[in-house]
């Protein structure tokens, strides 16, 4: 069964320094998707992507942070200069069309 | 704006027992709802869906009807296993709203042998 996967699964950084991360959605998906979830709270929207721009995007996805789709098949997130309360899981997610929504295991990014 | 409530966790059941975690939502128009499941150390999978009224969704034992005039989507299990035990999530996506998720706080299940 296809699976949407993410890379790496956990990243340490320290404050102020850049990340990358990397997600490999379901290889027919048009929509595209990042989610977080602070330990303890929700799962919390952060962007949306479809036809290579961002379709829609939160709050939280202010300037540091950027998605890119360099090739046919990745789909990343960038924070330019992390913080500490960057520090959770970071899911992406593929969907067909724009409802049902499939997940990858999830990236846990420490900022100390 | 929209959102989506669960009950509280955690919920500690025997083996065996019946399960229900309630969820309510408010959202404009008629959004469709979802359950996803987190097993410990693991990314969420989605369980079951439902993209209009009356409609039920079922996968692996677990059961969720689409109530519009109580605004529910309350998961059921009638004989809850061990390998059960995780967090589940309620979630919804407005209708034509680009595909964002609105999750739930989550309802953490544990299940005793």
């Amino acid at each position: 069964e296809p699976e949407v996967t993410q890379t790496p699964s956990h990243q340490v950084t320290q404050m102020g320094q850049e990340v990358i991360l990397r997600c490999v959605p379901i290889s027919n998906h048009l929509y595209f998707y990042w989610y977080r979830q602070i330990l303890g709270q929700k799962v919390e929207f952060l962007v949306s992507f479809y036809n290579n721009e961002i379709s829609e995007k939160s709050e939280i996805f202010d300037d540091q942070f950027s998605v890119e789709r360099p090739d046919g098949s990745n789909f990343t997130l960038k924070i330019r200069s992390t913080k500490l309360e960057d520090s959770a899981m970071y899911f992406c997610a593929s969907s067909e069309g724009a409802e049902t929504q499939y997940f990858g295991p999830g990236t846990r990014l420490l900022v100390l | 704006g929209d959102s989506v409530t669960q009950m509280e966790g955690p919920v500690t059941l025997s083996e065996e027992a019946f399960l229900t975690i309630n969820c309510t939502y408010t959202a404009t128009g008629y959004p469709s709802l979802f359950w996803y499941v987190q097993y410990p150390g693991e990314g969420l999978q989605l369980l079951l869906k439902a993209t209009k009224a009356d409609d039920k969704g079922s996968n692996k034992g677990f059961e969720a009807t689409y109530r519009k005039e109580t605004t529910s989507f309350h998961l059921e299990k009638g004989s809850v296993q061990v390998s059960d035990s995780a967090v589940y999530f309620c979630a919804l996506v407005g209708k034509g709203q680009g595909g964002k998720l609105i999750f739930g706080q989550g309802t953490e299940l544990s299940v005793k042998p």
